[in-house]
């Protein structure tokens, strides 16, 4: 069983404040990487790392930023949340080697910025 | 830009009844495909990670093969039962993002009516 963890899972906050989306996972996995989903839409990855003090951005352009200083946690930062900004984020997790291994996903954080 | 397409985008059946959806993806370059199943108020749940052309793999009721050659994969459910209801997506790795950079599709939302 996959021990992936986020919270909050659900955060109502006003326009301008700093939040941050907590990601765990107890599974020694090197590889973590965060999602956005916007409703409707497929997926997006927005940040990965392969490993400490590594961080780079994903695909879909984000003003969020992440750090990587311990290997079970990634968290995700908004220094000024804005209402643009209100969306599902997933964090997940994945083993060392090349993409043929399964990544793990937590349950999600779903933003509302107002 | 690498696009992910999956129809349909929602299908309804009755328990018992089999079905199959498509994930079609960029022939070219391909690296590998993964399918994952994620049920409501859940986290996305790997269901099979597929690398070979020619690839089937099967778990449970739930099977999957592979048409890198065309750009296309096919996720079969024989004899859909309720606790099947979710949404199922594909997710493309590309061989230059082979570091497990996953390309999702919009996803297949399945509801089985008992």
């Amino acid at each position: 069983e996959a021990d992936i963890y986020q919270t909050p899972r659900y955060l109502v906050i006003g326009t301008g404040k700093k939040i941050t989306l907590e990601c765990s996972q107890t599974m020694g996995h090197d590889k973590m990487y965060w999602y956005q989903q916007d409703p409707g839409m497929e997926l997006h990855l927005i940040h990965y790392s392969y490993g400490v003090n590594s961080t780079e951005k994903g695909d879909l352009s984000s003003e969020s930023t992440v750090s990587r200083i311990r290997t079970e946690h990634f968290p995700l930062t908004l220094e000024s949340a804005r209402p643009s900004h209100t969306s599902q984020y997933l964090c997940a997790s994945s083993a060392s080697g090349q993409g043929m291994r399964e990544q793990y996903f937590g349950p999600g954080t779903r933003l509302t910025v107002t | 830009i690498l696009n992910v397409e999956q129809s349909p985008q929602s299908l309804h059946v009755q328990e018992g009844d089999s079905t199959n959806f498509t994930c079609s993806f960029p022939s070219s370059n391909f690296y590998a495909l993964h399918w994952y199943r994620w049920e409501t108020a859940k986290s996305p749940e790997a269901l099979f990670v597929m690398t070979l052309n020619g690839d089937e793999k099967k778990k449970g009721r739930i099977s999957a093969t592979l048409n890198t050659k065309e750009g296309y994969s096919y996720l079969y459910i024989k004899g859909s039962q309720p606790e099947d209801s979710a949404t199922y997506l594909c997710a493309f790795i590309d061989f230059y993002n082979q570091g497990g950079k996953l390309i999702f599709g919009q996803g297949t939302e399945l509801s089985v009516k008992p």
